[in-house]
């Protein structure tokens, strides 16, 4: 088993570009959930989706979007980038609905220039 | 909503040492309180929880207790090794969204 899997591992945006960040799980989880992570400020919850066709707003949801089309994969995109979007991003699984017992992706570094 | 403080920011111990992390939390409805480690360029790693009816759970070296009148709970490992250093979060669960604390940089010296 894979696991979690991210992609890209690092990226590097001009401001105004637009992209989608990767994640796929095989663990059948129905929970899934994307995180930032920045110096000093831990991790902050972006969307989450507690199960195919569902998803929800995190802490810290403008200028990201999401879609949960399958159990597996649960891409998130950046509509416009900015320079506040640069952070390491982090996809995460739980067996359960309410996101008890995560497991974490690599995560993706992005710089957005 | 829910707001979870951690402290310290940093923390340095001798090898053999104990090492003890705290959080509190503001919201009285979080249920569940989780630990995670995360290692230089990794993903965070679930290294141990506790739900809101218990007061102390152990796994070996690390233990994690929990006070829910004061509001806070704590990461305690013992006989800490150099493979202990890393960056350790705690979190909250008031509903279905987990809310982390800002992290303690655990260094473990020789």
């Amino acid at each position: 088993n894979a696991g979690v899997t991210q992609t890209p591992k690092f990226q590097v945006l001009k401001t105004g570009q637009s992209m989608t960040l990767q994640c796929a799980q095989d663990m059948n989880h129905e929970y899934m959930s994307w995180y930032r992570q920045d110096p000093g400020m831990g991790l902050r919850l972006i969307h989450y989706s507690v199960g195919a066709g569902i998803t929800d707003q995190g802490e810290v949801p403008n200028g990201y979007n999401v879609s949960r089309s399958t159990t597996e994969d649960f891409p998130l995109r950046l509509l416009s980038a900015a320079p506040s979007q640069t952070s390491v991003y982090f996809c995460a699984t739980s067996p359960g609905l309410a996101g008890v017992e995560q497991y974490f992706g690599p995560g993706t570094r992005l710089t957005v220039t | 909503g829910e707001n979870v403080e951690q402290h310290p920011s940093t923390l340095s111990v001798q090898e053999g040492d104990s090492a003890v992390i705290k959080c509190t939390y503001s919201d009285s409805a979080s249920n569940y309180f989780p630990w995670y480690k995360q290692e230089l360029g990794k993903g965070p790693q679930l290294i141990i929880d506790i739900r809101s009816n218990v007061g102390e759970k152990k796994d070996q070296r690390i233990a994690v207790t929990l006070n829910k009148t004061a509001k806070h709970f704590s990461l305690h490992i013992t006989e800490t090794q150099p493979e202990d250093s890393a960056v350790y979060f705690c979190a909250g669960l008031p509903s279905d969204k987990l809310i982390f604390g800002t992290g303690t940089r655990l260094q473990v010296f020789p």
